[in-house]
């Protein structure tokens, strides 16, 4: 079955420490990925998605992730994180050329200490 | 241009009643995604409408329906509402058949009290 792990529940970090939020997915192919922010009350937006081509993503406020084929990894980074990055993180996979349903994992909420 | 507009933004219902609520695409967009967030069990999804039709459906009981109309707006019913019902509603629109330009709402967040 199709599924997607975030390992960790709840991150800290300092302001203008780097950041990676871990994401691994179970799928029989190469799915779509994606990650996405959530302020609280708020709906999804989009920091980047992959669909194929360059493994290494860029996304919008400075965030990037790499796809790792081997590893089923699509993990979230950002050099200098800043307070207002403090939010929920989802990543997603969706199926190419499939329906448009994605599939979510858990959730990864970032506190940003100042 | 306009995102994905979802109404109400909030709404109460008591149990066993109903509820709708209504997403209006992207202009453009075909395709409409429903999801159900909530801190339990997560985001998940609902059903999906293409041309007026559905295309795909999560496992959901049968209370929970949607519809799609010719101007790809799309309503979701939940009927004889549950405790359990209370979630955030987001909904989703795609030009196409696929999930280029996937773009969410803003969402209903639902009580049943």
């Amino acid at each position: 079955a199709q599924s997607v792990t975030q390992p960790d529940i709840h991150i800290t970090v300092s302001e203008g420490a780097s950041l990676e939020l871990r994401c691994n997915y179970s799928y029989g192919a190469t799915p779509y990925l994606f990650w996405y922010v959530q302020s609280p009350g708020q709906g999804l937006q989009l920091l980047l998605k992959y669909f194929s081509g360059d493994t290494l993503v860029q996304g919008i406020k400075g965030f990037e992730a790499e796809f790792k084929r081997s590893q089923s990894s699509f993990n979230l980074r950002k050099p200098s994180v800043h307070w207002s990055d403090a939010a929920e993180y989802f990543c997603a996979v969706g199926a190419p050329g499939g329906y448009n349903k994605l599939i979510f994992g858990a959730g990864t909420r970032l506190a940003v200490h100042p | 241009k306009a995102g994905v507009t979802q109404t109400p933004r909030y709404l109460i219902k008591t149990r066993g009643q109903q509820v709708t609520l209504s997403c209006s695409p992207i202009s453009g967009h075909r395709s409409v995604s429903w999801y159900q967030q909530t801190p339990g069990q997560g985001l998940q999804f609902l059903f999906e409408y293409f041309s007026e039709t559905q295309r795909n459906k999560g496992n959901f009981p049968g209370r929970f329906s949607g519809r799609q109309f010719s101007n790809s707006r799309s309503e979701m019913n939940v009927s004889t509402l549950e405790l359990g019902d209370s979630a955030l509603y987001l909904c989703a629109s795609s030009p196409g058949q696929d999930l280029g330009g996937y773009t969410f709402g803003s969402g209903t967040r639902l009580t049943v009290v």
